[in-house]
């Protein structure tokens, strides 16, 4: 099983501020299937990222996935105020898929 | 316009079996893709159950393995979440899904329903 830590567990910025966040594998992701969720309170996951770059449909360009094998990021260039929330990395690659533990993003 | 919707009890006793169905409208299930679960305790994380494709291939989650098992009614375009034994442990979030493939299209996930275990 392929353990995905993320880091770190909470980030405290202000509007307007850069967002990263990281990742880290336990093995290499198959085919970078790695993808990027963003969960607001009361809400189901909603797919930010997949394939560790690729922006799902009508996400923001303020939104960016990068890496591959084992270290994956998501940055956020100019935090809005709707993206304070929970940010999960997922790897779809291998059996069973897997979740890092979550990236809380709040407001500074 | 894919959509799924869970529906099952929301309480559960101690060392029962705990059962969600899951209804997807807007696309047919022997269409293609994988279908899945996925839960969430409260204020924790998310936790992949396992998925399902139409003709029965399934993979769990080795760590409930054990006490879980899917199937899927073609029929009426469900499938559907079995898991036995369950404890407090077992209290979450449980969400369906046409989860992210690595083949692309779009995910889809049900808005979720909260089952409780408690006596």
């Amino acid at each position: 099983e392929i353990v995905l830590t993320q880091s770190p567990g909470t980030l405290s910025l202000s509007p307007g501020e850069r967002a990263t966040l990281s990742c880290r594998a336990s093995q290499s992701v198959s085919s970078s299937y790695l993808a990027w969720f963003q969960q607001r309170p009361g809400q189901a996951p909603r797919l930010l990222i997949s394939a560790a770059s690729n922006r799902a449909t009508g996400i923001p360009d303020r939104f960016s996935g990068s890496g591959s094998g084992t270290d994956f990021t998501l940055t956020i260039s100019r935090l809005e105020p709707e993206d304070f929330a929970v940010y999960y990395c997922h790897q779809y690659g291998s059996s069973p898929r897997t979740f890092g533990q979550g990236t809380k993003l709040e407001i500074k | 316009q894919v959509q799924l919707q869970e529906s099952g009890p929301g309480l559960v006793k101690p060392s029962e079996t705990l059962s969600l169905t899951c209804a997807v409208s807007g696309y047919s299930i022997t269409s293609g893709y994988y279908w899945g679960w996925i839960r969430q305790p409260p204020g924790k994380g998310l936790e992949w159950i396992g998925s399902i494709y139409y003709t029965g291939n399934i993979f769990y989650n080795p760590s409930l393995k054990s006490r879980v098992s899917m199937s899927v009614d073609t029929s009426n375009n469900r499938f559907s979440l079995r898991l036995s034994s369950v404890t407090a442990a077992d209290t979450a979030v449980y969400y369906c899904a046409r989860p992210i493939a690595p083949s692309g299209g779009a995910d889809y996930w049900g808005q979720g329903t909260l089952v409780t275990v408690s006596s």
